[in-house]
């Protein structure tokens, strides 16, 4: 199993492009989350999804889309790159199979800088 | 009030001591935690959960929740070169489906 994979490992973007970040997993989880990571700021998350067909906003979806394409597929859109999201992309899971058990498991992430 | 703190280090402990990380959080009614390994560059590890109070071992990793006080634990005993790295705190908020993590603390052993 390859758990959470993430592409692209790296990307560098002109203020104003647009770009895709794809996150899958094969753990047949039903949860999933984007995280972005600053220095200084920790762990904030920008989006999640409980489980397939809903998505909600998290701590920092200002400037962010996601889309649940199915139980294996989230991912997370810049419509137009601003160099405030110049960061480290996480994305994780996690079978939630209760509300209070929410293990998640991380993707080896994207850095992503705006330029 | 951050929802949970950490003190961000770094803390040095010398090779085969034992190192004591720390968590507070403020959501009383919480009721599972976490503990993250990070290593410079790479992506957050899961090490530790607990959800009851008392202590919780793995192999040399030890983590302590106490809900009355709101505070939990991890001690990693006979710390080695190779536990070097950032360990970061989870919180799941009761009801919510998703983790609030702390700023994590920096470790280094010191061989």
């Amino acid at each position: 199993n390859a758990g959470v994979t993430q592409t692209p490992k790296f990307q560098v973007l002109k203020t104003g492009q647009s770009m895709t970040l794809q996150c899958a997993q094969d753990m047949n989880h039903n949860s999933m989350y984007w995280y972005r990571q600053d220095p200084g700021m920790g762990l904030r998350l920008i989006y999640y999804s409980a489980s397939e067909g809903t998505t909600d906003k998290g701590e920092v979806p200002n400037g962010y889309n996601v889309s649940r394409l199915n139980k294996r597929e989230f991912s997370l859109r810049l419509e137009s790159a601003a160099p405030s999201q110049t960061s480290v992309y996480f994305c994780a899971s996690s079978a939630l199979r209760s509300l209070d058990y929410n293990e998640q498991f991380f993707g080896p992430g994207t850095r992503l800088t705006v330029l | 009030q951050k929802e949970v703190e950490q003190n961000s280090g770094p803390l040095s402990v010398p090779e085969g001591a034992i190192a004591s990380l720390n968590c507070t959080y403020s959501d009383r009614v919480s009721q599972s935690f976490f503990w993250y390994r990070q290593y410079s560059g790479k992506s957050p590890e899961l090490i530790m959960s607990i959800y009851s109070n008392g202590d919780k071992e793995d192999g040399r990793f030890t983590a302590q929740l106490n809900k009355a006080s709101q505070y939990v634990s991890l001690l990693i005993r006979d710390s080695q070169p190779s536990d070097s790295a950032t360990y970061l705190c989870a919180v799941n908020l009761q009801g919510a489906q998703k983790l609030v993590f702390g700023q994590g603390t920096r470790l280094t052993i010191n061989p």
